[in-house]
């Protein structure tokens, strides 16, 4: 079964730089998310793509964030400064087209900010 | 926006008992209502789901329930094992028409079944 693959699996960054991390979606989806968890808490929708551009954020989603997809198969979510409160697990998802399409989640990325 | 509330936060039963959680949502326009399963430091794992056309979807053990009226669905699991042991989530979203689908989570039921 296609999977949705995050790298790397956990990075550990100093407050204040800049950290990418990357998604490749399943290769015949078109709606991307990314999506974070806090320690112990809920899921949390940050972002999400389609066509090449943004179709909706959360107010989490400031303009420390960005999201790409640089070619046909990578999607990345970019921090630009990182905070201490941006640690969290960080998931990528994407679907497929049509209605009551299933989010197919990655592993995550587990964001340390030092 | 859409607001999910889950209940309860924990739920510990034995092996063999079934185990029931509760999300209720406040936008009557969601759709969608699909529940994930989360062990500890993995992906969510979608384990069902359910339409707004729908009242009621089985797969074996998992049933899951809805409500539109009173904006409520509810996860059943009957013959619990300890493998179902995890944090499960349920979400709500609309789908289709031109929503892009995003996921909005209930606080999580970290459930614990005893052998």
């Amino acid at each position: 079964e296609p999977e949705v693959t995050q790298t790397p699996s956990h990075q550990v960054t100093q407050m204040g730089q800049e950290v990418i991390l990357r998604c490749v979606p399943i290769s015949n989806h078109l709606y991307f998310y990314w999506y974070r968890q806090i320690l112990g808490q809920k899921v949390e929708f940050l972002v999400s793509f389609y066509n090449n551009e943004i179709s909706e954020k959360s107010e989490i989603f400031d303009d420390q964030f960005s999201v790409e997809r640089p070619d046909g198969s990578n999607f990345t979510l970019k921090i630009r400064s990182t905070k201490l409160e941006d640690s969290a697990m960080y998931f990528c998802a994407s679907t497929g087209q049509g209605i009551y399409q299933p989010q197919h989640f990655g592993d995550g990325t587990r964001l340390s900010i030092l | 926006g859409e607001n999910v509330e889950q209940h309860p936060s924990t739920l510990s039963v034995q092996e063999g008992d079934s185990a029931v959680i509760k999300c209720t949502y406040s936008d009557s326009a969601s759709n969608y209502f699909p529940w994930y399963k989360q062990e500890l430091g993995k992906r969510p794992q979608l384990i069902i789901d359910i339409r707004s056309n729908v009242g009621e979807k089985k797969d074996q053990r998992i049933a899951v329930t809805l409500n539109k009226t009173a904006k409520h669905f509810s996860l059943h699991i009957t013959e619990t094992q300890p493998e179902d042991s995890a944090v499960y989530f349920c979400a709500a979203t609309l789908s289709g028409g031109t929503s892009y689908g995003k996921l909005t989570f209930g606080q999580g039921t970290i459930l614990t079944v005893h052998p």
